[in-house]
């Protein structure tokens, strides 16, 4: 079984400070591990994934996410939050290679940034 | 994402009536996928087809059914609505070429409401 944890239900951070949105994973094996947000009255959009490779992995609108082996996390970052980062992120791992179609979700976390 | 568009976007329903949400794709993907969201729950699979003729159950997949009535279109059923059916319901389509590091693409999302 896999499952996805995203330890903190809201967010907040002050505009223009750094933030971090957190996740941690089980899976067996390799995981592929995905970052999607979603805006009010929208649906998910994709913003990054880990696959393989670099640890850290650059995705839309200057969100970067850092995959941490041992620690089974994949945390979402930004150095500098925008009042327009505020959403919901939802975190999600699928094991790798073929066959695996899965894709198991995190509960989301709100983030809020303020003003 | 315009791509993946469902009908209808808003519904309220009553106890006991059967109902559709259609979801359509201008991606071309080979995959689609009907979840269901949950405040605090994330994202459920309910049903997933990787094409016309392989429909598969999610984790979910009680009190609904599905059709794939094309490449490009994927219907979801509650053949006899009940309050706990009450959510958002998201179709999302993926594109079996990219390999198994696929993301998905969603759609806007259809609120259900059965009273």
């Amino acid at each position: 079984a896999q499952s996805v944890a995203q330890p903190e239900d809201q967010v907040n951070v002050a505009e223009g400070n750094p933030l971090t949105v957190k996740c941690t994973y089980s899976v067996s094996g390799n995981p592929y591990l995905f970052w999607y947000v979603q805006y009010p009255n929208r649906g998910l959009q994709f913003l990054l994934k880990y696959i393989t490779g670099d640890n850290l992995v650059k995705g839309s609108y200057g969100f970067e996410a850092e995959f941490n082996k041992s620690q089974t996390s994949f945390h979402l970052k930004k150095p500098s939050a925008l009042v327009s980062d505020s959403a919901l992120y939802f975190c999600a791992v699928r094991r790798s290679g073929a066959g695996s179609y899965q894709l198991t979700f995190g509960k989301g976390t709100k983030l809020s940034v303020i003003p | 994402d315009a791509d993946v568009t469902q009908t209808p976007r808003n519904r309220i329903t009553k106890t006991g009536k059967r109902i559709m949400l259609e979801c359509s794709q201008t991606k071309g993907h080979d995959r689609m996928y009907w979840y269901r969201q949950d405040p605090g729950l994330g994202l459920r699979l309910i049903y997933y087809s990787f094409d016309v003729k392989d429909i598969n159950k999610g984790e979910i997949s009680d009190g609904y059914s599905v059709s794939r009535q094309a490449q490009a279109k994927f219907s979801l059923s509650l053949e006899s609505a009940i309050p706990n059916q009450t959510a958002l319901y998201f179709c999302a389509t993926s594109d079996s070429s990219q390999g198994p590091s696929y993301e998905q693409y969603f759609g806007p999302g259809t609120r259900l409401t059965v009273t």
